[in-house]
C-alpha cells in the first residue's frame, strides 16, 4: 500500500515568508509525528498527534511553527516568518497508537521536505 | 525522560569486515529501543525494534542488535559489511513518550 507522502520535496523561500509542509499518512495510522533535521544535529522532535487527542506540542521551538491536522489524516507544518535558521529537512511520520497506550509501535517515514530559507 | 547516545559520528569499514554501530540509552520505565536507516535523499527505514522478548534482534539485511539491560546498550552489528550498507544510522527508544532519536552515525564502507 502507499506509505507517508509529503509535499513539497523541496521549498526554497525568502527569509520572513511563511510556509506550509504537509504530510498526509498511511491510511488507519491514528499517529503522527513531525521532526526536523538539520546537517549533524539528528532528528529533533517537533509535534505528535494522536488520534482526538489534544497534540504534544513540546518540541516546537517557537511560536513560528505550528501544525494542525485535519480529520484525522493530512496534517499541515505551518513556519511563519521564516528565518535561515528554520533551514532542514522536516520528516513527517505515521503509525498505529493507542490513545494512553505505550506499545511499540513503529513509526513509518515520509521522504522529507527539504526546506532553504534565503 | 528518555536519551540517546550514538558514540561515533562516523564509522569507516572495510567491505566484508564487521560492522558494529552503537547506542546507549537511558529511559526512566522499560524501554522500546529502534535502529532506523536512512540513505542519501530518503526517508527512516525500520532496520530492527526490541520490543521486550527476545534481547537479540534479528532485522533486516543481515543486521541484529542485542539488548543489555545491565549496559543500557543496543548496539548494532553486522558480520559482514557490503557497500550498500552505506547510510546514516539513527538509534531511537521509546517510553512513555514519542520517539526520542540520536545523532545518528554515517556509515561508510570502503572496497
Amino acid at each position: 500500500g502507499a506509505g507517508v507522502s509529503q509535499s513539497p520535496s523541496n521549498k526554497v523561500t525568502e527569509k520572513g515568508k511563511d510556509v506550509e509542509l504537509r504530510c498526509d499518512p498511511i491510511s488507519g495510522h491514528t499517529a503522527l509525528y513531525w521532526y526536523r533535521q538539520s546537517l549533524g544535529q539528528g532528528l529533533e522532535f517537533l509535534i505528535y498527534f494522536q488520534g482526538n487527542s489534544a497534540p504534544d506540542k513540546s518540541g516546537l521551538p517557537s511560536d513560528r511553527f505550528s501544525a494542525e491536522r485535519t480529520g484525522g489524516s493530512v496534517s499541515t507544518l505551518t513556519i511563519q516568518r521564516t528565518q535561515q535558521e528554520d533551514s532542514a529537512v522536516y520528516l513527517c511520520a505515521s503509525s498505529f497508537g493507542q490513545t494512553g497506550g505505550r506499545g511499540p509501535y513503529e513509526q513509518y517515514f515520509g521522504p522529507g521536505t527539504r526546506l532553504t530559507v534565503t | 525522560a528518555q536519551s540517546v547516545t550514538q558514540l561515533g559520528s562516523h564509522v569507516s569499514v572495510s567491505e566484508g569486515a564487521l560492522v558494529l554501530l552503537r547506542c546507549n540509552y537511558s529511559s526512566s520505565v522499560p524501554p522500546y529501543l529502534f535502529w532506523y536507516v536512512q540513505y542519501p535523499n530518503q526517508g527512516l527505514q525500520l532496520l530492527l525494534k526490541y520490543t521486550s522478548a527476545a534481547t537479540l534482534v534479528k532485522g533486516i539485511n543481515g543486521f541484529e542488535a542485542e539488548f543489555k539491560k545491565s549496559e543500557t546498550s543496543f548496539h548494532l552489528t553486522k558480520p559482514s559489511a557490503h557497500m550498500s550498507d552505506a547510510a546514516e544510522y539513527f538509534c531511537a527508544v521509546k517510553g512513555n513518550t514519542p520517539l526520542v532519536f540520536g545523532k545518528g552515525t554515517r556509515l561508510s564502507v570502503i572496497a
